[in-house]
């Protein structure tokens, strides 16, 4: 059961243009998301993170957006530069507890941003 | 600041041998860690998780273990590999539960 999902596997956009990166989940009790970056035979890099109580974080050209009745959380990125292609991951977690922070990964989304 | 080194980059084992995957941070102190593996066309997957030397607990039931034998190290391990054990392998920190994680640069594990 994949609990969090990329459903679109790649993703082209032209430079200068905004990249819109959609991650769905199934499970109520996710209270923290994030979004990765990942470049070819390196570890994925965090980007942005956003809590549950926000529908809404912004930092510098990428934004996330959080849907809670839709179970459905955004990444945009604006402008779009070639430097930006890479494979993003969306993660969700939940925090406290018992849950010691483990995180529940998409399958990734390939970016390639065309001059 | 922090910094987190894995090794070796990529490794080559014959099916049945062993394997030791070793992953140190730099810069904090009793720090969360993790173990993912990546397959192919996959996300990543969670594997171990430690919250505090000698505490390991286990995500997947698999041919590996994992074991911290000092605040700031986290080894991963198997006795035997199997042709199923190849992928990347990614170590992560975090500072505690509601931070979020990052990664070692990995290593492709292939096995022949």
């Amino acid at each position: 059961d994949q609990q969090v999902k990329q459903n679109s596997p790649s993703l082209s956009v032209q430079e200068g243009r905004i990249s819109i990166l959609n991650c769905d989940y199934t499970n109520s009790m996710f209270d923290y998301f994030l979004w990765y970056k990942k470049y070819p035979a390196e570890g994925p890099t965090f980007l942005i993170s956003i809590s549950s109580i926000k529908d809404k974080n912004e930092d510098g050209r990428f934004t996330v957006f959080l849907n809670k009745s839709a179970k459905h959380l955004s990444l945009h990125i604006v402008p779009s530069q070639p430097g930006d292609s890479a494979v993003y991951f969306c993660a969700a977690g939940t925090r406290g507890g018992t849950s010691y922070g483990k995180l529940t990964f998409g399958q990734g989304t390939i970016l390639t941003v065309h001059p | 600041s922090q910094t987190i080194h894995q090794w070796p980059a990529t490794l080559v084992q014959p099916v049945g041998s062993p394997l030791s995957l070793e992953c140190t941070v730099e810069g904090t102190s009793n720090p969360n860690l993790y173990w993912y593996r990546q397959a192919a066309g996959r996300g990543l997957q969670l594997l171990f998780y430690s919250v505090g030397i000698g505490q390991i607990s286990s995500e997947v039931p698999q041919n590996l273990s994992a074991s911290r034998p000092q605040d700031r190290q986290f080894i991963l391990s198997s006795k035997k590999l199997l042709l199923s054990d190849s992928g990347f392998y990614l170590c992560a920190w975090s500072v505690n539960s509601n931070q979020p994680q990052h990664f070692g640069d990995g290593t492709r594990l292939s096995i022949l």
